[in-house]
């Protein structure tokens, strides 16, 4: 069993529709959850980051980690044509900010 | 600033044949990582450094070596490349006091063993 799961799609929304990007881990002991966007032919860039349980939101963009189910969600409001992106969620896995990786949803917002 | 840089950006190799792909940051990181990303499978740690002189193995090191001589460069060495080496290679650096998983990644370097 991978230590992070991820859907890799691809998904395909219209713009404005409000899209779930979603991840589950194994490791109970992870506490520390990503999300990378990554644009094509470019490197990740960090998107948000989460400690535990809850929910944090940044604009249109929530990240929420449901440690009892060991479930990750990204959710996206009001999506854009920029928003098209490939989405990794990630967890830092022993010190030195070392990161396991989902293996990354494509995502295409269509206008 | 340019962050991190990662050279080439392609590069193309025949079996049996070895390079090195360069990797500097100018952010005064001291951890850096190599990280190799195949379609579908994510990213996966190679090799990382805690700081010059300082490295260690990730997930995938089998057939890689680095070296971390200065706080800039780690350099990732490909000794008698494989076709299974084919994919996309990624750098990184982060602040050693931020526990927070932020990780500033170059543009990746596309390597091909055929």
């Amino acid at each position: 069993q991978k230590e992070v799961e991820q859907d890799p799609g691809p998904l395909s929304v219209p713009e404005g529709a409000i899209v779930s990007l979603n991840c589950t881990y194994s490791n109970s002991a992870f506490q520390y959850f990503m999300w990378y966007r990554q644009y094509s032919r470019k490197g990740p860039e960090l998107l948000m980051y989460t400690y535990s349980s809850g929910n944090k939101e940044d604009g249109r963009f929530t990240a929420q980690v449901d440690k009892s189910s060991k479930y990750i969600s990204l959710f996206i409001r009001d999506s854009q044509p920029s928003d098209s992106a490939t989405y990794l969620c990630a967890s830092l896995s022993g010190g030195y900010n070392k990161l396991i990786f989902g293996a990354g949803t494509r995502l295409a917002v269509h206008p | 600033n340019a962050g991190v840089t990662q050279t080439p950006k392609f590069r193309i190799l025949k079996i049996g044949q070895s390079m090195t792909l360069q990797c500097a940051q100018d952010m005064n990181h001291n951890y850096m990582y190599w990280y190799r990303q195949d379609p579908g499978m994510g990213l996966k740690l190679i090799y990382y450094s805690v700081g010059a002189g300082i490295t260690d193995k990730g997930e995938v090191p089998n057939g890689y070596n680095v070296s971390r001589s200065t706080t800039e460069d780690f350099p990732l060495r490909l000794e008698l490349a494989a076709p299974s080496q084919t994919s996309v290679y990624f750098c990184a650096s982060s602040y050693s006091d931020r526990n927070t998983g932020e990780l500033f990644f170059g543009e990746g370097s596309r390597l091909t063993v055929l």
